[in-house]
């Protein structure tokens, strides 16, 4: 069985700080993949950043980091310098390479900056 | 370029009542197709996903049912509503590979009174 950890379930940030939104995951397949997507108030789904299982460097995406901990199956969201448009809910997820059609998410963090 | 439409953006319908939204992709073939609700302020539930015309792969047992007719075509049905079935809803394709991101259209939000 695969699953998805996100443990805050709310966060508030001051602006131009830095924030690491948490998520674990839990798998037995050794390839697989995980990503990130933002939601704004709007609903949209939006892809920020991907980290495969068998990359040795953390993936980044401009502001967009990811903190992987292979052994921890810990696949952390950094965001540096928010902005008020960070504001949203964010969602962890994975897929795994042996059953690469079913893709699973996290609960989820929302996340506020303040001015 | 791909994209995916998805409608109606907002429906609300009595309970017992029939729905059925529907989904499609441009610009992509034989894609991966995925069906998510979300409750408010929750996480997306994976509900049904296909990997071609005719399978379909339900996660959750509930009143919903899914179909998909032609290759880029994803349906969502209900014969009869309830009320807990209320939520976004959302319609999502990937490509074939574990490293490939889903897109996901502009959602539904249905509910059920």
């Amino acid at each position: 069985a695969q699953k998805i950890t996100q443990t805050q379930p709310g966060m508030f940030v001051q602006e131009k700080e830095a924030v690491t939104l948490d998520c674990t995951y839990d798998t037995s397949d050794p390839s697989y993949g995980l990503f990130w997507y933002k939601q704004p108030s709007s609903g949209e789904m939006i892809f920020l950043i991907y980290q495969g299982s068998y990359d040795q460097q953390n993936a980044t995406e401009g502001r967009y980091s990811l903190n992987f901990q292979k052994a921890r199956k810990s696949a952390n969201l950094v965001i540096s310098a928010s902005q008020l448009g960070d504001s949203a809910m964010y969602f962890c997820a994975m897929r795994r390479y042996s059953s690469a059609s079913k893709i699973i998410f996290g609960s989820g963090t929302r996340l506020s900056i303040r001015p | 370029s791909q994209t995916i439409h998805q409608w109606p953006a907002t429906l609300v319908q009595p309970v017992g009542s029939p729905l059925s939204l529907e989904c499609t992709v441009e610009g992509t073939s034989n894609p991966n197709l995925y069906w998510y609700r979300q409750a408010a302020g929750r996480g997306l539930q994976l509900l049904f996903y296909s990997v071609g015309i005719g399978q379909i792969s339900s996660e959750v047992p509930q009143n919903l049912s899914a179909s998909r007719p032609q290759d880029r075509q994803f349906i969502l049905s209900s014969k009869k509503l309830l009320l807990s079935d209320s939520g976004f809803y959302l319609c999502a394709w990937s490509g074939r590979g574990a490293d490939t991101e889903a897109f996901f259209g502009q959602g539904t939000r249905l509910t059920v009174v």
